[in-house]
C-alpha cells in the first residue's frame, strides 16, 4: 500500500510545453513537499505546501487539502527542467512518506 | 543556505564488511534521516533521529544502524554487508519545514 501516489511515472514534452504532474495521498497531512532530483543524485525541495497554492519562477503547485491532491505545474518548460520529481508528506503522525517519483523529460 | 554533507559520493565494499555513511549539516536542525533509493521504488526511510542519542527505525531498518553522538552528525552503519545493499544513500535534516537533503552515497557492495 502507497500513501503516496504520483502519475505519470514518466512524462516526455517539447520545449515549451506545459507540464503538470499529480501527487495524491491517503493520509492526513501536515504538510506537503515537491522535491526536484537531478541525474548524479542531488535533491532540492521545491515547495513546501499546507494549504492553496505557490509560485517560484516557472514552477506552480497546487494542494487540495480535502481531496487530498496536489500538482506541480511547469510552464514554458525548458530541457534544464528534466529531473525526477517528487511528492512527499510530512503525516500529522510525523511520518514521511514518498511517491516513486515522475521522470521528466524535456526535448530541445 | 543549509548545508547537509555526505561523506562520499562514491563507495564500493566487500560482501560482509562494515559500512559507515556519515553525514553533516551546519544549520543545527534537530532531525536527521536517512533514506535509500533504489529504482522503481523511491525513497524510504531506514532510521531517524530527532534528537543527540535518539534514533527511530523507519521503514526498513534490517540491517543498518545509526549513531547520533552530536547534533550536527548522524552515521548509517552497515554491520555486516551485503549485496543487496547496493543502493543510493541520501542523508537529510530539517527544523520541521521542508527536508535538506544532501549529495547522496552511490553505495556498491561486491
Amino acid at each position: 500500500k502507497n500513501e503516496v501516489e504520483q502519475s505519470p511515472q514518466n512524462l516526455t514534452a517539447q520545449e515549451g510545453e506545459f507540464i503538470t504532474i499529480n501527487c495524491s495521498y491517503s493520509v492526513g497531512i501536515s504538510a506537503l513537499h515537491w522535491l526536484q532530483q537531478h541525474p548524479g543524485g542531488g535533491i532540492v525541495s521545491l515547495f513546501m505546501l499546507s494549504s492553496g497554492k505557490k509560485k517560484h519562477g516557472r514552477l506552480i503547485a497546487t494542494i487540495n487539502i480535502q481531496e487530498k491532491h496536489s500538482s506541480l505545474h511547469i510552464t514554458a518548460s525548458h530541457p534544464r527542467d528534466s529531473a525526477v520529481y517528487i511528492c512527499a508528506v510530512r503525516s500529522t503522525g510525523n511520518q514521511f512518506y514518498f511517491g516513486t517519483g515522475t521522470s521528466l523529460t524535456v526535448i530541445p | 543556505d543549509v548545508k547537509v554533507t555526505q561523506s562520499s559520493r562514491y563507495l564500493v565494499k566487500r560482501t560482509g564488511e562494515k559500512v559507515f555513511l556519515e553525514c553533516v549539516q551546519d544549520m543545527d536542525h534537530e532531525n536527521m534521516f536517512w533514506y535509500r533509493q533504489d529504482p522503481g521504488l523511491g525513497l524510504r526511510l531506514i532510521y531517524f533521529s530527532y534528537d543527540v542519542k535518539m534514533k527511530e527505525k523507519g521503514d526498513i531498518p534490517e540491517g543498518y544502524s545509526v549513531s547520533r553522538e552530536k547534533k550536527e552528525r548522524f552515521s548509517l552503519i552497515l554491520e555486516s554487508a551485503s549485496t543487496n545493499q547496493t543502493s543510493m544513500y541520501l542523508c537529510a535534516s530539517t527544523l520541521g519545514g521542508p527536508q535538506h537533503f544532501g549529495d547522496g552515497t552511490r553505495l556498491s557492495i561486491l
